[in-house]
């Protein structure tokens, strides 16, 4: 079946500098959606992305789409300890509505 | 408010004693699903809900069942819990491509169950 593959599970950058995680699709996707769980928390979303090739910013936040709607990525620049968590990819395939979660990426900041 | 509610947050049961989690939203959302979370492997799907009385397996549907006779409410159903159920679920709810409203899905608060 359909599967959304995330990279890397886990991530240890040290503050300040930057993180990124990567989705990928084995079919074309509808959309793609981002969320974040903090610990001891449940997933909030972030963002949707819709069009091919679309960039989003949320202020030290870039979401990218790709130019196939397969993959996507999360780039965060200057990372602070509130960003820690597990960031998740979500792909939507627009027969179904279906959302189809990545494995996640957990992100611990050091101090 | 806009959330999805579960119940209960923290459940230890035995094995073979069935047990319901219930799920409610509030914001009309015909889309609802059921996750459950293990470490490193994400959130898989159980089951999910297109619509009233219509319900499909996801990726982990062995061992439970779903209701869906009411728009709002999802309850995820363990007839005979396994000590391999112990985990963390999450309901879910969202709109489907194509309302003007956002398709974003909104989380319940987590249910962290334990059977032993």
């Amino acid at each position: 079946g359909q599967q959304v593959m995330q990279i890397p599970q886990y991530q240890h950058v040290q503050e300040g500098e930057d993180f990124t995680t990567y989705c990928n699709s084995s079919t074309t996707l509808s959309n793609i959606q981002w969320y974040k769980q903090r610990p001891g928390g449940h997933p909030v979303f972030l963002i949707q992305l819709v069009k091919s090739g679309e960039v989003k910013k949320q202020k030290r936040l870039t979401f990218q789409f790709g130019e196939a709607k397969k993959n996507s990525s999360l780039h965060i620049t200057a990372t602070q300890t509130t960003d820690v968590g597990t960031y998740f990819c979500a792909g939507r395939r627009s027969n179904t509505g279906k959302l189809i979660f990545g494995q996640g990426t957990t992100l611990q900041v050091k101090p | 408010e806009a959330q999805v509610t579960q119940n209960p947050r923290y459940l230890i049961t035995v094995t073979g004693k069935k047990l319901t989690v219930t799920c409610s939203q509030n914001m009309n959302h015909e889309y609802m699903s059921w996750y459950r979370q293990d470490p490193g492997l994400g959130l898989r799907q159980i089951y999910y809900s297109m619509n009233v009385e219509v319900t499909d397996k996801g990726d982990v549907p062995e061992g439970y069942k779903v209701s869906r006779k009411e728009k709002r409410n999802f309850p995820l159903i363990l007839e005979s819990p396994s000590p391999n159920q112990t985990s963390l679920y999450f309901c879910a709810s969202s709109n489907p491509e194509g309302l003007s409203t956002g398709t974003e899905a909104f989380f319940g608060q987590g249910t962290r169950l334990t059977v032993v």
